[in-house]
C-alpha cells in the first residue's frame, strides 16, 4: 500500500531563505506526483504537478523535482516570503489512477 | 470565475439527524471526489466519480453516500451521522481522469457531530 511521508513537519525561517520541502513515497510506480498549499481555511490549491516521466517542474520561485526510482521529491523555494507561510502537501497517484495519496503536510512559518 | 463551490461551510449536528454537503464546478470537470482531513491521518477519499452516473468507493466510504445525476453537482450525503464523522470535509475535480489533470479543491466544511 502506497505511503507518503513529508519531513519536517513543521519549518520555520526568516525572509529571504531559500528552503527544501522533502517528500517520500514507498511504491516508485506512480503516475505523477503534485504539491499542494493549504491555507488555514481554506482549500488546497496545487502548485506544481510532475508526471512520473518527468524530472522537475518549475513556477515562479518554486521548483519541484521527482527521483521515482528512489521514491523522493523535493519542493524548493527560492527567497521565502511571510506570504508563503502555509501547510504544503505532496501526493501521489494511487495505482488504480483514481485518488491521490497524500502526506501529512509540513507546516512552514516565514517570518519577516 | 472557476471554481468549485461547496455548502456550507461550518455545520453542527447531532448523532442520526441526515445531512447533505453540496458539491458544484463550474469547470465541465469530469472527475469529481470527496476527501475528508483529520489531524494525524491525513486527506483521505471518500467517493469518487468518472462522469455522471458513475460512482465509486475511495479508502473510508462508510456511513456515506454520493450521487452524480449532473455533470456539475456532486453531493455527500450522510443517512446517520456520527461522532467519528466529525471532520473537515473537501470536494475536489479535475477536468478528466486524474493521471494527467491537476486537482481543484472547494474551500471546505467543517462539520461537527455531536
Amino acid at each position: 500500500k502506497q505511503e507518503v511521508t513529508q519531513i519536517p513537519a513543521a519549518l520555520s525561517v526568516p525572509e529571504g531563505e531559500n528552503l527544501v520541502l522533502n517528500c517520500s513515497f514507498t511504491d516508485s510506480a506512480i503516475y505523477n506526483l503534485q504539491w499542494f498549499r493549504q491555507d488555514p481555511g481554506k482549500g488546497l490549491t496545487s502548485l506544481l504537478l510532475i508526471q512520473s516521466s518527468q524530472r522537475e517542474q518549475t513556477s515562479g520561485r518554486l521548483n519541484a523535482s521527482l527521483d521515482k526510482s528512489s521514491g523522493r521529491s523535493t519542493l524548493y523555494i527560492a527567497a521565502s516570503q511571510p506570504g508563503d507561510s502555509a501547510t504544503y502537501l505532496c501526493a501521489v497517484l494511487n495505482q488504480a489512477g483514481t485518488a491521490l495519496i497524500f502526506g501529512k503536510g509540513t507546516t512552514l512559518s516565514v517570518s519577516s | 470565475e472557476a471554481q468549485v463551490t461547496q455548502n456550507p461551510r461550518y455545520l453542527i449536528t447531532v448523532t442520526g439527524k441526515k445531512l447533505t454537503v453540496t458539491c458544484s464546478q463550474n469547470m465541465n470537470h469530469e472527475y469529481m471526489s470527496w476527501y475528508r482531513q483529520d489531524p494525524g491521518l491525513g486527506l483521505r477519499q471518500i467517493y469518487y466519480s468518472m462522469n455522471v452516473e458513475v460512482t465509486d468507493k475511495g479508502d473510508v466510504p462508510e456511513g456515506y453516500k454520493v450521487s452524480r445525476k449532473e455533470k456539475r453537482n456532486f453531493p455527500l450525503i450522510l443517512e446517520s451521522p456520527s461522532p467519528n464523522q466529525t471532520s473537515l470535509y473537501f470536494c475536489a475535480s479535475s477536468l478528466m481522469a486524474l493521471p494527467n489533470e491537476k486537482l481543484f479543491f472547494g474551500s471546505g466544511t467543517q462539520l461537527s457531530v455531536l
